[in-house]
């Protein structure tokens, strides 16, 4: 079955500077990649997604990468801010079960 | 957006007791709803996918007779947890899918948090 890993666990960056979430995946049937935030006692939130057809995708100051070649998948924060300190799980969807699997998960801190 | 809604967000339960969680879509039809659990600082692992109309379809490792569901319409999934031990409390968190097949976004209610006593 499909297995997502995500690194790193826990990561920690001044206000303004850039964070980096990546995630690989096993099986090459996934083709729908999306991005939760989840804060403190919430549930996840979706933050972004990507297909398998597209390599890039932007809103604002977040974007995420795709490499399927590769089978790995970036989320990049630029200017972060305090309030985007949370857990940022990433998951993979894989074709014909419905099913999300998820990442472990990456506690992000931005420090003031 | 499409909204989930759950309910509620926190339960305490003596152990034996049942408790029932709900979970609503709010402005949109989910003929699939899927139930989490969530332990501390860790992910969501799936229990069960929800079936409107249908019986539940449960992961592996999961009892379906201790986590009934039911999904009797197209806005209205529960989770019972019967018989709740300590062991079952956790963070419980259903999600719904907007729209039809797997590249649809699953949007997440705000989770239960169970403590059983």
């Amino acid at each position: 079955g499909e297995n997502v890993e995500q690194h790193p666990s826990t990561l920690s960056v001044q206000e303004g500077d850039s964070a980096v979430i990546k995630c690989t995946y096993s099986d090459s049937a996934s083709n729908y990649f999306p991005w939760y935030k989840q804060e403190l006692g919430k549930g996840p939130q979706l933050i972004i997604d990507i297909r398998s057809n597209v390599g890039e995708k932007k809103d604002q100051r977040i974007a995420v990468t795709l490499n399927k070649t590769a089978k790995h998948f970036s989320l990049h924060i630029t200017e972060t801010q305090p309030e985007d300190s949370a857990v940022y799980f990433c998951a993979a969807s894989t074709s014909g079960t419905y099913k999300y699997i998820f990442g472990t998960g990456t506690r992000l801190k931005v420090l003031a | 957006g499409a909204v989930v809604s759950q309910h509620p967000s926190r339960v305490i339960c003596k152990s034996g007791t049942s408790v029932k969680i709900e979970c609503r879509s709010l402005d949109f039809q989910a003929t699939t709803m899927f139930w989490y659990r969530q332990f501390p600082k860790q992910s969501l692992m799936l229990m069960a996918t929800s079936n409107e109309g249908s019986k539940a379809t449960y992961e592996q490792g999961v009892e379906k007779d201790k986590f009934l569901i039911n999904h009797a319409s197209l806005t209205l999934s529960t989770l019972t947890v019967t018989s709740a031990h300590p062991e079952d409390s956790s963070f419980y968190i259903c999600s719904a899918r907007d729209g039809q097949g797997n590249n649809s976004p699953l949007h997440f209610g705000n989770g239960t948090r169970l403590t059983v006593t």
